[in-house]
């Protein structure tokens, strides 16, 4: 069974670049008609999708970060990242890796089934 | 966008209640509706898929339905475990976008 681990730091200044990797345990997490996500959740803004990696190298951001953030993927390492840049309080939240299937291959379940634990990130001096 | 307007953003029932919850969407989604159920303190878990598929391991007391803009997350008969903040999230296009949540409580 697949499982995430999002690891980086807890605390980031104002201004600063937040860095997060999520650690896969297996190979599964490029596996054909998959998205690798990231995803965050605040009291203030719910849950929000940052973007995501496709399979294929596809990559797909939410307009609203899409200049402040910069997922990559590391496939050798089962790993996957995200730099978000020039942080603000307002993006102090729990950030989650995931792994969503895609709608378009009928393979896969079209929805979100593994998620990390979740990590959380507080932008402060 | 496609925004996702969740009601009621908490409900109060007892256990063996029937629960309600509802999602509507900003535009039509056809089934690409997904909900999932969040405990306190743990990443979202996903329940139906496709607005009424039900995950595998998922208690059949869970359903889901509707299509288009309008859409149901059902529990039959609340069990004490269900307690949890309840999540629709449309799958149609990227920005993916998230309701408000329902929290659940007894």
């Amino acid at each position: 069974q697949l499982q995430l681990q999002e690891s980086g730091p807890g605390l980031v200044k104002p201004s600063e670049t937040l860095s997060l990797t999520c650690i896969a345990s297996d190979a599964s997490i490029t596996a054909s008609g998959y998205y690798r996500d990231w995803v965050r959740q605040s009291p203030e803004k719910g849950l929000e999708w940052i973007g995501s990696l496709y399979y294929n190298g596809d990559i797909y951001y939410n307009p609203s970060l899409k200049s402040r953030v910069t997922i990559s993927g590391d496939t050798s390492k089962n790993q996957f990242s995200l730099k978000l840049n020039s942080v603000t309080a307002a993006d102090t939240a729990t950030y989650f890796c995931a792994r969503r299937g895609s709608r378009t291959n009928m393979s896969v379940i079209p929805g979100t089934e593994v998620w990390g634990q979740g990590t959380t990130v507080t932008v402060s001096s | 966008d496609i925004q996702m307007t969740q009601s009621p953003p908490s409900v109060s029932a007892s256990i063996g209640d029937r629960v309600t919850i509802t999602c509507r969407a900003s535009q039509d989604l056809g089934n690409w509706l997904v909900w999932y159920q969040q405990k306190s303190g743990k990443a979202p878990n996903l329940l139906i898929y496709k607005a009424s598929s039900l995950q595998t391991g998922v208690p059949s007391r869970f359903s889901g339905s509707g299509s288009g803009t309008d859409f149901t997350l059902t529990i039959n008969s609340l069990q004490p475990e269900d307690i949890a903040t309840y999540y629709c999230q449309q799958a149609y296009s990227v920005p993916l976008t998230f309701g408000g949540g329902t929290k659940v409580e007894i």
